[in-house]
């Protein structure tokens, strides 16, 4: 659906602390689910995927934790940095491949 | 070389003008996709095209028309351009319904 706040949802986080980013998505025949990382005047860039089959996939200091009985997604970033200082959209792909964006969160990093 | 490629990246324009925004994509991706971001970072698919065939029209005014010359091309006509198309504007490409890949958009502002 449309975003219905004025503002978009911020966190604040002091370098080399941990992130944690949350998203509610509303389809519960998602099959699979995106994080995306958008910079100033950049694209959404991909950062970790997960399937509906999975409850927890790790990359790169970067986890995702899917919870489908509640229809919740998470990211965490471990020893967030201030490159790390972006918005991020949860994404929830539909039938026939539709790609659903949330509304995404700005995560601010203090040096 | 830049996977997905957007031209122009800034476009300022009267109203009631008609203008097109193009997009390549060199990734061999069977789909491509345009993507509409407002000045609350919210992002809402437009339209999306599979092998040069329309397969996603969201209830986009038909001032708004798409055309795909090949699978590597998604170009986005306006005609009769409103202060509200201002938005940046997103290109995407994927392949089997996997993750999406962005341009880095064309800011529109219609003044």
């Amino acid at each position: 659906g449309e975003s219905v706040g004025l503002h978009l949802p911020t966190l604040s986080v002091q370098e080399g602390d941990n992130s944690i980013i949350n998203c509610a998505y509303s389809n519960s025949a998602s099959d699979y689910f995106i994080w995306y990382k958008q910079e100033s005047g950049k694209g959404p860039q991909f950062i970790i995927d997960i399937r509906s089959n999975m409850d927890k996939r790790q990359g790169q200091r970067v986890t995702v934790l899917l919870n489908k009985t509640v229809k919740h997604l998470s990211l965490q970033i471990a020893a967030t940095q201030p490159g790390d200082s972006a918005v991020y959209f949860c994404a929830e792909r539909l039938g026939g491949g539709k790609l659903i964006f949330g509304q995404g969160t700005e995560l601010s990093v203090k040096p | 070389d830049t996977a997905v490629s957007q031209t122009p990246k800034y476009l300022v324009t009267q109203m009631g003008n008609d203008k097109s925004i193009k997009c390549e994509q060199n990734l061999g991706h069977d789909t491509m996709y345009w993507y509409k971001q407002d000045s609350k970072k919210f992002l809402k698919i437009m339209f999306s095209y599979n092998n040069k065939e329309l397969i996603i029209n969201e209830t986009v005014p038909n001032r708004f028309s798409p055309k795909s010359p090949d699978k590597a091309h998604l170009n986005l006509h306006i005609n009769s351009l409103e202060l509200g198309d201002s938005a940046v504007y997103f290109c995407a490409s994927s392949q089997g319904g996997g993750g999406y890949t962005f341009g880095s958009g064309t800011r529109l502002t219609v003044v």
